[in-house]
């Protein structure tokens, strides 16, 4: 089974500022099989990247990811009100598939 | 418009059995796997298991197996997830997400069912 860590836990931004999230795999995650989505407090998660750098439809193209291999990030060039939430990274690369544990985003 | 709909809160007593649905719409039902994630109270997400309903064919996670079961209805866009006897560690939010074409990843989530155990 292939693990995923993230970090950090908590990230601390204020509104306008670039936050980049990390997801690192214990295993290669085989053809960046490697997704992102962010959930909001009483919401069901949303998807926003899949293949480890591709935009889901109506996601903001200050949402962007990157990666290969065993490191994949997340980065938000300018965070907007609305994108303080926790990003969840899940890989699909191998089964079972698994989800890393979250890295909350909050409003310093 | 693809949407996933689930069905209401449950609130069971330890050792009941329990079926959950979701119905699936805006999208040919019988051509995208669906699967269930399930998220304890302050916690991540966890991969249940998976269902084709076009041929019933099911994958579940090890730490599901025997667990649970997953299955589809495709004549009524809906699929399932059921336990035939809760433990009060079952209390938790599922949610159904619909599996985007041949890659495991969830493009759409329905709105969670929380299921609450307890005596």
């Amino acid at each position: 089974e292939i693990v995923l860590t993230q970090s950090p836990g908590t990230l601390s931004l204020s509104p306008g500022e670039r936050a980049t999230l990390s997801c690192r795999a214990s295993q290669s995650v085989s053809s960046s099989y490697l997704a992102w989505y962010q959930q909001k407090p009483g919401q069901a998660p949303r998807l926003l990247i899949f293949g480890a750098s591709s935009r889901a439809t109506g996601i903001p193209d200050r949402f962007s990811g990157s990666g290969s291999g065993t490191d994949f990030t997340l980065t938000i060039s300018r965070l907007e009100p609305e994108d303080f939430a926790v990003y969840y990274c899940q890989q699909y690369g191998s089964s079972p598939l698994t989800f890393g544990g979250g890295t909350k985003v909050e409003i310093k | 418009e693809v949407q996933m709909v689930q069905s209401g809160a449950e609130v069971k007593k330890p050792g009941e059995s329990l079926k959950i649905s979701c119905k699936g719409s805006g999208y040919s039902f019988t051509n995208h796997w669906i699967g269930w994630v399930r998220q304890m109270p302050g916690k991540g997400l966890e991969w249940m298991g998976i269902v084709y309903p076009g041929d019933s064919d099911t994958r579940y996670s090890p730490s599901f197996q025997g667990q649970v079961t997953v299955s589809a209805d495709k004549s009524i866009s809906t699929a399932h997830l059921q336990w035939s006897s809760l433990k009060a560690s079952d209390t938790a939010m599922y949610y159904c997400v619909r599996v985007a074409g041949d890659r495991y990843y969830f493009d759409y989530w329905g709105q969670g069912t929380l299921v609450t155990v307890s005596s």
